[in-house]
């Protein structure tokens, strides 16, 4: 069975600064995809970034990059320029051919002022 | 126009009562998912339903029932709830196949007391 783990339960970064994310997974299959996912104090889930497994190339989205290992099966999101509004639980989650979607346990990021 | 759309936003209960939640998606997605998102924000999936076929299931008790009317609708009913049924469920939908992200409605805070 697949599973998503997130080892930093926790991270602080000072505004305007980077931060990255870790996030590994386990699966036999050679065709999926992994998500990132920002949930604020709303409560409300936001996709932040999308990654296929077949494509090499790093998915970018404005501040947002990610570091995908698909041999190490790793996957992080890299935060750059962090500001304020960043602060929220953000969740790697990894999508089965079958469309299960399976999240990680999430970690709490803070954005210092 | 709300993509998708879960009621109630909150439902505060007593134990043994009965409860549901309806969802609705206006995206035209084939699949439709429950997760449950407990006290530590982890984020667990129920049940999925693809053109109103039952895909996933996962294990839940079975005082948890998910109806499909239609692949626009999703709801879940609850039997006999209990202290450690309180979460919030969130209902999500994507299109069937390839590296669909899931679109999240807003959650619903369920507390039993």
């Amino acid at each position: 069975a697949q599973t998503v783990t997130q080892s930093q339960p926790e991270m602080s970064v000072q505004e305007a600064e980077t931060v990255t994310l870790s996030c590994t997974y386990d699966t036999s299959e050679s065709d999926y995809y992994l998500f990132w996912y920002k949930q604020p104090p709303s409560r409300q889930m936001i996709l932040v970034i999308r990654q296929e497994a077949y494509k090499q190339q790093n998915a970018t989205e404005n501040r947002f990059s990610v570091y995908f290992q698909k041999a190490a099966k790793s996957f992080s999101l890299k935060i750059s320029d962090s500001q304020l509004g960043d602060a929220a639980m953000y969740f790697c989650a990894y999508r089965t051919s079958y469309d299960k979607v399976i999240f990680g346990p999430g970690t709490s990021l803070s954005v210092i002022p | 126009d709300t993509a998708v759309s879960q009621t109630p936003k909150y439902l505060v209960t007593q134990m043994g009562n009965d409860k549901s939640i309806k969802c609705e998606q206006n995206l035209g997605h084939d699949t439709m998912y429950w997760y449950k998102q407990d006290s530590k924000k982890f984020l667990k999936i129920m049940f999925s339903y693809n053109n109103k076929e039952l895909i996933i299931n996962e294990t839940v008790p079975n005082r948890f029932s998910p109806k499909s009317p239609d692949k626009a609708h999703l709801n879940l009913h609850i039997n006999s709830l209990e202290l450690g049924d309180s979460a919030v469920y969130f209902c999500a939908s994507s299109q069937a196949g390839g590296g669909s992200p899931l679109h999240f409605g807003n959650g619903t805070r369920l507390t039993v007391t």
